[in-house]
């Protein structure tokens, strides 16, 4: 089945340095590749996604890109500030609705933004 | 974006008795909601996927008679934790929406 493998597990930057994570998918057929920020004792929140017709997206200081021959795809933060620590996941589906859309999650990175 | 409510945020229950959790979409109708489970520092296991007006598609390895879910109307699943144990013990997420939005989780703990 389909996994998803990402890297670094734990991150350390200074504040207004970049932070970027990167993962990879195995399944060829993945068409959507979501972000989520997670806070301790929280739900995961969207923060960024893509989808496979797009190499790259930007909203402010977060921006994804997408290598679909490599199968791989990174998440960029610049000019970081201490709320952006969090647990970071990446995502991949290979639907846009119902079953198919189910999500299979990276095994997290813990991005911690020193002051 | 989207809103999913989850209620009850934390429940603490005795061995040997059952735990209901719902998920709500708030501002838009979810024909599909999502059940994950997660342990602590581990990333979420998509337990199973809840089809409104039909049964519930399970991972393999979930239990679908302990793990029971009803999806009764397009902005309603809930999740009902049978005979729960101490190895139930996690944090309970659902999501819903084409582009999923999660809920807030449920912090279950088993004693």
């Amino acid at each position: 089945g389909e996994n998803v493998e990402q890297h670094p597990s734990t991150l350390s930057v200074q504040e207004g340095d970049s932070a970027v994570i990167k993962c990879t998918y195995s399944d060829s057929a993945s068409n959507y590749f979501p972000w989520y920020k997670q806070e301790l004792g929280k739900g995961p929140q969207l923060i960024i996604d893509i989808r496979s017709n797009v190499g790259e997206k930007k909203d402010q200081r977060i921006a994804v890109t997408l290598n679909k021959t490599a199968k791989h795809f990174s998440l960029h933060i610049t000019e970081t500030q201490p709320e952006d620590s969090a647990v970071y996941f990446c995502a991949a589906s290979k639907g846009s609705g119902g079953a198919t859309n189910k999500l299979i999650f990276g095994t997290g990175t813990l991005l911690a933004v020193q002051p | 974006g989207a809103v999913v409510s989850q209620h009850p945020s934390w429940v603490i229950c005795k061995s040997g008795t059952s735990v209901k959790i719902e998920c709500r979409s708030l501002d838009f109708q979810a024909t599909t909601m999502f059940w994950y489970r997660q342990f602590p520092k581990q990333s979420l296991m998509l337990m199973a996927t809840s089809n409104e007006g039909s049964k519930a598609t399970y991972e393999q390895g979930v239990e679908k008679d302990k793990f029971l879910i009803n999806h009764a109307s397009l902005t309603l699943s809930t999740l009902t934790v049978t005979s729960a144990h101490p190895e139930d013990s996690s944090f309970y997420i659902c999501s819903a929406g084409t582009t999923q939005y999660f809920g807030p989780g449920t912090r279950l703990t088993v004693l």
